[in-house]
């Protein structure tokens, strides 16, 4: 079945430093990738997401490709900041009947130092 | 602009007393509803999921029930509730024949 695998946490860094946060992915067919954002004591929000092999999803300075060749979907940004620090899922979706379903990874806690 | 509103925010229950927890979505039209439990550390597990009024899909097996008595209205039930209960619980909606969902605040639920 279809599954997420992301690297697993807590990551701290010192503001300024560059991010990146693996994520692996098993799937049948062409799923569309999200990366999903959760501060703390708050639902989650979606940070940004491709929808095929190639597409680069960006906002806030973050950006991931969807590589279909390695079933990767890093989660990238150059420069973190202090309000950065949350926990990141890497999710995948397929449509399933007529409502989309969508598979979490376990999620990554991310600190960031002033 | 689509809005989400789950309550209560956080709930203090006790072990065999029942739960209703609501959801309701505002700006849009025949959603698709989703609930999700969130374990403490953990990812989050698809609990039940409605493609439309009355109609209820359930992912996992267990003591609890969903419910959608209005198109925008989605409600989370158990009769009894047991330790194992406790966590975070998110609500969704998203479109028909589209991949994103959007998340409402949460319900923290604590069952002691």
């Amino acid at each position: 079945g279809n599954s997420v695998t992301q690297m697993e946490g807590p990551v701290t860094l010192s503001e300024e430093a560059f991010l990146t946060i693996n994520c692996t992915y098993t799937a049948t067919g062409y799923p569309s990738l999200f990366w999903y954002v959760q501060y703390p004591g708050e639902g989650l929000q979606l940070l940004l997401k491709a929808t095929k092999a190639d597409d680069k999803g960006s906002n806030k300075g973050f950006e991931a490709t969807y590589r279909k060749e390695t079933t990767s979907f890093h989660l990238e940004k150059g420069s973190v900041q202090v309000s950065d620090s949350a926990v990141y899922f890497c999710a995948l979706s397929s449509q399933y009947s007529s409502a989309s379903k969508i598979i979490f990874g376990s999620g990554t806690r991310l600190s960031i130092r002033p | 602009s689509q809005t989400i509103h789950q309550w209560p925010a956080t709930l203090v229950q006790p072990v065999g007393s029942p739960l209703s927890l609501e959801c309701t979505v505002e700006g849009t039209s025949n959603p698709n509803l989703y609930w999700y439990r969130q374990a403490a550390g953990r990812g989050l597990q698809l609990l039940f999921y409605s493609v439309g009024i009355g109609q209820i899909s359930s992912e996992v097996p267990q003591n609890l029930s969903a419910s959608r008595p209005q198109d925008r209205q989605f409600i989370l039930s158990s009769k009894k509730l047991l330790l194992s209960d406790s966590g975070f619980y998110l609500c969704a909606w998203g479109l028909a024949g589209t991949y994103e969902q959007y998340f409402g605040p949460g319900t923290r639920l604590t069952v002691t």
